[in-house]
């Protein structure tokens, strides 16, 4: 299968700073996906993203589908943004349901 | 539009005992697909259901086991439960698993087995 590296794996921060998370794949995936996982262990969708680029206030994902990685940018970070952000995929063809996940970044925002 | 509701949210048993989780997918999604997250491993897939049907599963021991009913809401039940099950177990639902279906995730069930 398909394997999901992150980088990097602890990320600290002084609020208003600006971060970029990567995601890289082993192999081509299909609906990526970028999640950040709150304190109560709920995944919540950031952004839908198998190619190119999105844009949601704060936060952007750019995906380079053909060089396997993505890219998730943080402008202006705030303590809420503090959490586990996780990349996934699937394979496609028979993967069925089945996303990959990276081993996640942890950020932490201090005030 | 309601979410993914997994229930319950938490649960203590006892090694040995069995477990069953449920999970009611977004109106109008078919597939469910259940992962376990610890801290040693990660976010794991255990398998995912469509139309009653399970399509795929991952790399789990037979204890580890799923249905999905017609409504598409689906359990997964854990027998002959171990420490190591221990876990947040999570279900995901999309329209379909094609290319271009964005999965949803419920809140979670915290399973602590001791």
């Amino acid at each position: 299968g398909i394997q999901v590296e992150q980088s990097p794996p602890d990320l600290i921060l002084q609020e208003g700073a600006n971060s970029t998370l990567r995601c890289n794949f082993s192999d081509s995936v299909n609906n990526l996906q970028w999640f950040h996982q709150n304190p109560w262990g709920q995944l919540i969708n950031l952004f839908y993203i198998p190619s190119g680029t999105k844009q949601n206030g704060r936060l952007s994902a750019t995906t380079v589908a053909t060089e396997r990685y993505s890219l998730l940018y943080i402008s202006s970070s705030q303590t809420t943004d503090s959490g586990v952000y996780f990349c996934a995929g699937d394979a496609g063809g028979t993967s069925y349901g089945k996303l990959t996940f990276g081993q996640g970044t942890i950020l932490t925002v201090h005030p | 539009k309601a979410g993914v509701t997994q229930t319950p949210r938490y649960l203590i048993k006892t090694r040995g005992q069995q477990v069953t989780l449920s999970c009611s997918p977004i109106s109008g999604h078919r597939s469910v697909s259940w992962y376990q997250q610890t801290p040693g491993q990660g976010l794991q897939f255990l398998f995912e259901y469509f139309s009653e049907t399970q399509r795929n599963k991952g790399n789990f021991p037979g204890r580890f086991s799923g249905r999905q009913f017609s409504n598409s809401r689906s359990e997964m039940n854990v027998s002959t439960l171990e420490l190591g099950d221990s876990a947040l177990y999570l279900c995901a639902s999309s329209f379909s698993t094609s290319p271009g279906t964005e999965a949803f995730f419920g809140q979670g069930t915290r399973l602590t087995v001791v």
